[in-house]
Parts: structure tokens; sequence; C-alpha cells
């Protein structure tokens, strides 16, 4: 069982907006601003999308934001396009013996 | 152009070791810190390992704990984990990936470890 609490899966269709959550304790994501989100599409390695909650790294698109509220952080994709179907998974730093936690993942389908 | 490009992935025995490596080109790797995150199949990503720019400090998962070691070579731009009493739990694909203020901002294409009889 993952540390961080994520849908299963959730789909949109072009053009509209989807919001993945991912739930954690005090310890971790309600806890720092270190929440991270990665895309991994099948059979390739990781991508990192967003950091510190909310921040994009260089080559990003803009259509990709973070946000957090308590202990949950989000991640919005707005203007879905085909290209991000994939699987997100949410990270955090976490004060417990374990460095860092992530999520279960959530298959994203573009309808 | 950042390159990351792990090897040593195989099939082994329960109870047997195996020794990862990560060969990094495209940046100065002696400046960066650096992980391991692993992937059992059809499952989510598990981070494994990090150690600092020169070595010095080091943290595990507690899954690993006592069985894994990471270590660098600078000189040799390599990163590598040395896994022993591996379990079939620990069947996965291996990233190593560059730390980005705790972040991990590039990653290898992976190696899959494959332990059972």
């Amino acid at each position: 069982q993952s540390a961080l609490t994520q849908p299963a899966s959730v789909s949109g269709s072009p053009g509209q907006s989807i919001t993945i959550s991912c739930t954690g304790t005090s310890s971790d994501v309600g806890g720092y601003n270190y929440v991270s989100w990665y895309q991994q599409h099948p059979g390739k390695a990781p991508k990192l999308m967003i950091y510190d909650v909310s921040n994009r790294p260089s080559g990003v698109s803009n259509r990709f934001s973070g946000s957090k509220s308590g202990n949950t952080a989000s991640l919005t994709i707005s203007g879905l396009q085909a290209e991000d179907e994939a699987d997100y998974y949410c990270s955090s730093y976490t004060s417990s013996s374990t460095l860092k936690v992530f999520g279960g993942g959530t298959k994203l389908t573009v309808l | 152009e950042v390159q990351l490009v792990e090897s040593g992935g195989g099939l082994v025995q329960p109870g047997g070791s195996l020794r990862l490596s990560c060969a990094a080109s495209g940046f100065t790797f002696s400046s960066y810190e650096m992980n391991w995150v692993r992937q059992a199949p059809g499952k989510g990503l598990e981070w494994v390992s990090y150690i600092s720019s020169s070595g010095s400090t080091i943290y595990y998962a507690d899954s690993v704990k006592g069985r894994f070691t990471i270590s660098r070579d600078n000189a040799k731009n390599s990163l590598y984990l040395q896994m022993n009493s591996l379990r079939a739990e620990d069947t996965a694909v291996y990233y190593c990936a560059r730390d980005e203020h705790g972040d991990y901002g590039y990653w290898g294409q992976g190696t899959l470890v494959t332990v059972s009889s």
C-alpha cells in the first residue's frame, strides 16, 4: 500500500480539464511544500512535471498546474490533449525514516 | 545533454546478489546528489536510496536497509547499487535519477532486475 493516496484512474475529453488528488498526512504532504508530480508513459521513464507543489520545470507546458490544501495536493491539467494520456505519480518529502514517498499512481485516459 | 544509462540488471535467484551501475554524462556528476528509484512490474514508483554529491551522506528505504548499498565514483561519473540477499519483492525496473533539490529531474531508461528461482 502506497504512502500517498491517489485515485486509480481519471478520464476526460480533449480540451477539458481534470484534477488528480494526492492525499497524505501532516508528516508528508501537509507538513512540507515539497510535493512533486511525475508523468510516465508506458515503457518510459517518469518525467518531472511539477515540483515544490506548484512550480513547473523548464519546458513543461503551462497546462499543468499544482496546488495543495492541508494534507491533499492536486495536479490539474487543462486543455487535455491526447499526449497527456499517461500515468501520473505524486511524491512528497516525509519526516519518516523514508526520505521520499510516492502515491500509487493515477492512470489518465483521454477519451 | 544529460544522460543516465543503467546496466547490470538480470535474473538472479532469491538470496543472490547483483550490482547495478549508472553511467552519467552531459553534466558535472560530482556536483549532483543521486538516487535509485524502482518500479515493480505493473506497480508504482518506490524510492530506494539517496547519496550526496560527495558520497558522505546516504539514506535507504526501510525495505532495503541492511541489504542494499549505494555508492558512487565521481572520477568515473558512475553511480552504483550493490544488492544482496535479494527477495522476490525486489523484482523491479531500477532507475537512477539525478536529484534536483529533492526531486528527480533526470532519469535513466531503467534496468530490470528479476528475482526468481
